[in-house]
């Protein structure tokens, strides 16, 4: 099983800062990762899925990158509305596994 | 606009059995296939189980194999997790969603349905 690992466990950034968040696979896993968000309460949400690719209305302010291990999702400029938590999830390989999550607060 | 909507959750005792649905409506459902994902009170999202859109192919994450088994009927837009022998360590939120054209990756989640397993 490929284990996910998303560091930091959490993250305070003021409104209108840069975050970046960290994902890394115990295996290479190519290009094959997604991103997701979740607030409290609601559904995963796709971000970015093929490690860089937007998905269906995703605001330009979310990019992903990496390829192999090691992967980032960067927001470029915090909204009030993307203070959530963050998942990767690995579909190289079955079994498909997520990290453990980046909870972005504010600061 | 795509809808995955779940059914079948609750309070079950341990060792006890229970079935999910998931009704899917806006898009060909026969085309894709589905998946479960659950959410442990406070914790992370674990993948559970995927089917094919043909339903020839499923597979299961080592913590619910051999007890729990996901099925289809694609003329109902339904797909279903029939879980057998629960216990405490499957009291989860249960989301239904749908894999990308590819099976790779989920593109759309249901809201997910509550189980708790609990004497």
């Amino acid at each position: 099983e490929i284990v996910m690992t998303q560091s930091p466990a959490t993250l305070s950034v003021s409104p209108g800062e840069r975050a970046t968040l960290s994902c890394r696979a115990s295996q290479s896993v190519s290009s094959n990762l997604a991103w997701y968000q979740q607030k409290p309460g609601q559904a995963p949400r796709l971000l970015i899925y093929d490690a860089s690719t937007r998905a269906t209305g995703i605001p330009a302010r979310f990019s992903g990158s990496g390829s192999g291990a090691e992967f980032t999702l960067t927001i470029s400029s915090l909204q009030s509305e993307d203070f959530a938590v963050y998942y990767c999830q690995q579909y190289n390989n079955w079994p498909r596994t997520f990290g453990q999550g980046t909870k972005v607060e504010i600061k | 606009e795509v809808q995955l909507l779940e059914s079948g959750g609750g309070l079950v005792q341990p060792g006890g059995s229970l079935r999910l649905s998931c009704a899917a409506s806006g898009f060909t459902f026969s085309s894709y296939a589905m998946g479960w994902v659950r959410q442990a009170p406070g914790k992370g999202l674990e993948w559970v189980s995927t089917m094919s859109a043909s339903s020839l192919n499923s597979h299961y994450a080592d913590s619910v194999k051999g007890r729990f088994t996901i099925s289809r009927d694609n003329s109902k837009h339904t797909v279903y997790l029939q879980m057998n022998s629960l216990g405490v360590d499957d009291t989860a939120v249960y989301h239904c969603a749908k894999n990308d054209w590819n099976d790779f990756y989920f593109d759309y989640w249901g809201q997910g349905i509550l189980i708790t397993v609990s004497s």
